[in-house]
């Protein structure tokens, strides 16, 4: 079956700590974002990649890392510079042509402390 | 203001009964337009695209008004599994970076 798969589930660290998520689609996508959710607000972009090999920041990037050696691949880390770090992340991929309709993986819930 | 804006909710609808939401959204150059379901602790999962002549998808109706610019979401007959949180989004540009998501409505249906 096609889709987009998030590990782990659920994440614990200690503030100072980087830590990496893992995104991998296999749905022969061109186009991946992550995108951070906090309670009561709507998905904010962090970083997204239109293609292997170059990714832009999106609206929240500072404190995150990302890498897109691979079409499959496209992990974030999460530095210890992002000074809110606790959330829900959410990695999507979509095509690039037509509407660009988003499918999510089914996300990380991060916790820092 | 929000680029994309959603009465949060909650609606408390019982089984059967028809719920309509909208939604706003500020940039004219809006091109595309989506409805995703989130489940409580989930992935948002896409519902329906919105086109301009309206669709429908069983008891799902969509709806876009561009001269007023808003979207709208009609759910007839409704389940206890419709309960969640509908997402409103919108895409300007071309590129799905440009993506908004409203921050959602939330949806209780009761027996």
């Amino acid at each position: 079956d096609g889709g987009i798969t998030q590990s782990p589930k659920y994440l614990f660290r200690k503030e100072g700590q980087n830590v990496t998520l893992s995104c991998e689609q296999n749905l022969n996508h061109d186009a991946m974002y992550w995108y951070r959710q906090d309670p009561g607000q709507g998905l904010r972009l962090i970083y997204y990649s239109q293609i292997v090999n170059d990714f832009q920041k999106g609206d929240i990037a500072e404190g995150y890392s990302v890498s897109r050696e691979k079409k499959e691949s496209f992990p974030l880390t999460v530095t210890s510079a992002q000074k809110n770090p606790t959330a829900f992340y959410l990695c999507a991929s979509s095509t690039k042509r037509d509407s660009y309709e988003q499918y999510f993986g089914p996300g990380t819930r991060l916790t820092v402390t | 203001r929000k680029e994309v804006e959603q009465d949060p909710g909650p609606f408390n609808v019982p089984e059967g009964a028809t719920v309509a939401f909208n939604c706003t959204y500020s940039n004219s150059a809006s091109q595309s337009f989506f409805w995703y379901r989130q489940d409580c602790r989930k992935e948002p999962k896409l519902l329906m695209s919105v086109y301009s002549s309206g669709n429908e998808d069983g008891r799902f109706t969509a709806q876009l008004n561009r001269a007023s610019q808003y979207i709208s979401l009609l759910i007839r007959d409704s389940k206890l599994s419709d309960s969640a949180t509908y997402l409103c989004v919108a895409r300007t540009g071309t590129g799905g970076f440009k993506t908004i998501f409203g921050a959602g409505t939330r949806l209780f249906v009761k027996a």
